[in-house]
């Protein structure tokens, strides 16, 4: 099975600056997809950004932007301008190109943001 | 985007009771969903793949007779935690999937067994 690592359990960024999420995984696959989510106290799971792994490009959506290094298999998350409604679990997940299969999740990291 | 709907949001039971939670996709048909059991400061555990029309594939070490799953259509998979006990009362979350690539999810369901 795939697995994904989130090495930092926790991290803080002051309002208005930028910080940086890291999320490696283990596959023997070439086509797969990558994406982060957040989690706020209400539990919600939302989509924050996703990477299809046969595209070069990084993906950005407004403050939020990828790092995506297939060879190291890494996939960073970064949150520019941060702002504190940004503060919730982050997770990262693995699934790959299979009709219906699962995804694999990541720890989480729980981001606080400093007014 | 993408909504899905659970409900209820919270349920509280007596033990031995069961407790039926519904998943709905509200803008999209979904084949596929997903239901997630979350322990407090953790990440989301698989319990079972849900397909329409068919048997849901169960995770190992989750019983398929406790947790029932139903996917009766391609808005609705519902999930009943039968003979319910303490030790189940958890954060559940479902999701649907979206273009056989993305997943999206339910507000989750928190469910309480005295």
């Amino acid at each position: 099975a795939q697995t994904v690592t989130q090495s930092q359990p926790e991290m803080s960024v002051q309002e208005a600056e930028t910080v940086t999420l890291s999320c490696t995984y283990d596959t023997s696959e070439s086509d797969y997809y990558l994406f982060w989510y957040k989690q706020p106290p209400s539990r919600q799971m939302i989509l924050v950004i996703r990477q299809e792994a046969y595209k070069q490009q990084n993906a950005t959506e407004n403050r939020f932007s990828v790092n995506f290094q297939k060879a190291a298999k890494s996939f960073s998350l970064k949150i520019s301008d941060s702002q504190l409604g940004d503060a919730a679990m982050y997770f990262c997940a693995y699934r790959t190109s299979n009709t219906g299969n699962q995804f694999y999740f990541g720890t989480g990291t729980s981001l606080t943001v400093i007014p | 985007g993408a909504v899905v709907s659970q409900h209820p949001s919270r349920v509280i039971c007596k033990s031995g009771t069961s407790v039926k939670i519904e998943c709905r996709s509200l803008d999209f048909q979904a084949t596929t969903m997903f239901w997630y059991r979350q322990f407090p400061k953790q990440s989301l555990m698989l319990m079972a793949t849900s397909n329409e029309g068919s048997k849901a594939t169960y995770e190992q070490g989750v019983e398929k007779d406790k947790f029932l799953i139903n996917h009766a259509s391609l808005t609705l998979s519902t999930l009943t935690v039968t003979s319910a006990h303490p030790e189940d009362s958890s954060f559940y979350i479902c999701s649907a999937e979206l273009g056989a690539e993305t997943q999206y999810f339910g507000p989750g369901t928190r469910l309480l067994v005295l």
